[in-house]
């Protein structure tokens, strides 16, 4: 089955860019069907989705972050990035990588593809952004 | 935005017990509602999709329902492993946002 694994820095300093590699095994990253997800979440605290890219390199990002966020696919090596400009500490974060699933739903009688669940995920990986 | 609101924050229940969790969504989200299980240092798991669907592997104690605003989440029998925090999650809009989660405890 599909499965994810989160690579990078644990430790960034502020004001640099925080940079993450999601690698898929036992799927291809350019099958149809699936967007290639970032969520991230402060230790002891909720999720939150940061954006996602599509397998046709489509891509939507979190309306707060579209100035620092840049999710990129690397089809060579079956992965797919994350790269946040501008960090402060308020990134510190366990980052997850996701796929989701495509899925149809009907917006104002149109059926329309749209992102749906996340699975599976990454183990997560702990990024501190700290001097 | 869509605000998902899940209640309650948390809960201590015994093992056996009936356990249910609400998610109230700020608009109609007709039934784009998923739900997922988070144990304690892991990721996040899917365990319902599209309101009230069983994702595969997923034991038949777990269940969902709900459309509209208005959601449910109830494990029947609450077990030892089910402690963890639970999250809904909508899709109703591009930007999924997820609810604040409730924590689920042994009593």
């Amino acid at each position: 089955q599909v499965q994810l694994q989160e690579s990078g820095p644990g430790l960034v300093k502020p004001s640099q860019t925080l940079s993450l590699t999601c690698s898929v095994s036992g799927g291809s990253i350019t099958s149809g069907g699936y967007y290639w997800n970032w969520i991230r979440q402060v230790p002891g605290k909720g999720l939150e989705w940061l954006g996602y890219i599509y397998y046709d390199g489509d891509t939507f990002y979190h309306p707060s972050l579209t100035s620092r966020l840049r999710i990129s696919l690397d089809t060579s090596k079956n992965q797919f990035s994350l790269r946040l400009t501008s960090v402060t500490a308020a990134d510190t974060a366990v980052y997850y990588c996701a796929r989701g699933v495509s899925v149809s739903i009907t917006l104002f009688g149109d059926v329309i593809p749209r992102l749906g669940w996340l699975d599976p995920w990454g183990q997560g990986a702990l990024v501190t952004v700290s001097s | 935005d869509i605000q998902m609101t899940q209640s309650p924050s948390s809960l201590s229940a015994s093992v056996g017990d009936r356990v249910t969790i609400t998610c109230q969504a700020s608009q109609d989200i007709t039934n784009y509602l998923n739900w997922y299980q988070q144990k304690p240092g892991k990721a996040p798991k899917l365990l319902i999709y599209t309101a009230s669907k069983l994702a595969t592997g997923v034991p038949s104690r777990f269940s969902g329902s709900g459309s509209g605003t208005h959601f449910t989440f109830t494990i029947s029998s609450l077990q030892p492993e089910d402690i963890g925090t639970y999250y809904c999650q909508q899709y109703d809009m591009l930007r999924l946002s997820f609810g604040g989660g409730t924590k689920v405890q042994i009593k």
